[in-house]
C-alpha cells in the first residue's frame, strides 16, 4: 500500500483551464502539505493542514486552493492555470504539526503539471 | 528569516570516491537540521537528521554533524556508488520561529551522479 499517494501523476492542460490533484494518506497523520517543486528542483512549501485546519498558507496566487475533506485527504485546485504553474507539485504528510523533533516528512511520488 | 544554502550541483563522482556535499543555515534559534534525498521519479524521503549542536545523523553510509560554530550541516559518505545517484535537499526546522516549527525549508537541492 503506497502511504502517500497522488493523482493524477501527469497532468498536460492548456491555459486558462481549471484542474485538480488529489492527495490520500493512509499513515493516520494529522498533517498533511503541498509543496511545488520547480525546473530547478527547488522546493516551496504552499499549504499546511492539520486535522483539516489550515495552519500554513504562504504567498501563493489565490487561484490555489485548497480542500480537506477529512485528516486524511488534502486536494489542490488550481484555476485559470498559467504558464508558470508549470511545476511538479508534492503531497506529504507528518505525524504532527511541530517537525522540530522528528522532522519526518513522507511524501508522494509527484504531479507534474504541464501548462501548454 | 530562515534559510538553507547548498553547495550548487550538479556534483559527479566516480564509484567508491569521497562526497561532500556542503550545507550552511541561517535561523533565529536553534533549529532541528535534516538531510533528504530524492532519487530520479520519487518523492523526497529523510536520510538523517539532527536536533541540537555536535549531533551527528547517520544513514546508510551517510552522516552529517550539527555544527553550531559554523552554522552547518555538511552530508559525507565514505564511498559513493552508482545507488547514491540522486539529489540530495538540505533542511531545517525552527522551533523558535512560530510557524516555522510547522514546515521545513528546504535548499536548493544538489544533484549527484555516480559512474561506475
Amino acid at each position: 500500500d503506497t502511504a502517500v499517494s497522488q493523482t493524477p501523476k501527469y497532468l498536460v492542460t492548456q491555459m486558462g483551464n481549471d484542474k485538480s490533484i488529489k492527495c490520500e494518506q493512509n499513515l493516520g497523520h494529522d498533517t498533511m502539505y503541498w509543496y511545488k517543486q520547480d525546473s530547478k528542483k527547488f522546493l516551496k512549501i504552499m499549504f499546511s493542514y492539520n486535522n483539516k485546519e489550515l495552519i500554513i498558507n504562504e504567498t501563493v496566487p489565490n487561484r490555489f486552493s485548497p480542500k480537506s475533506p477529512d485528516k486524511a485527504h488534502l486536494n489542490l485546485h488550481i484555476n485559470s492555470l498559467e504558464l508558470g504553474d508549470s511545476a511538479v507539485y508534492f503531497c506529504a504528510s507528518s505525524q504532527d504539526r511541530s517537525l522540530a523533533n522528528t522532522g519526518e516528512l513522507f511524501f508522494g511520488e509527484g504531479s507534474r503539471l504541464t501548462v501548454l | 528569516g530562515n534559510s538553507v544554502t547548498q553547495m550548487e550541483g550538479p556534483v559527479t563522482l566516480s564509484e567508491e570516491a569521497f562526497l561532500t556535499i556542503n550545507c550552511t543555515y541561517t535561523a533565529t534559534g536553534y533549529p532541528s537540521l535534516f538531510w533528504y534525498v530524492q532519487y530520479p521519479g520519487e518523492g523526497l524521503q529523510l536520510l538523517l537528521k539532527a536536533t541540537k549542536a555536535d549531533d551527528k545523523g547517520s544513514n546508510k553510509g551517510f552522516e552529517a554533524t550539527y555544527r553550531k560554530e559554523t552554522t552547518s550541516f555538511h552530508l559525507e559518505k565514505g564511498s559513493v556508488q552508482v545507488s547514491d545517484s540522486a539529489v540530495y535537499f538540505c533542511a531545517l526546522s525552527d522551533p523558535y520561529s512560530g510557524a516555522g516549527s510547522y514546515q521545513l525549508t528546504f535548499g536548493k537541492g544538489t544533484k549527484l551522479s555516480v559512474i561506475p
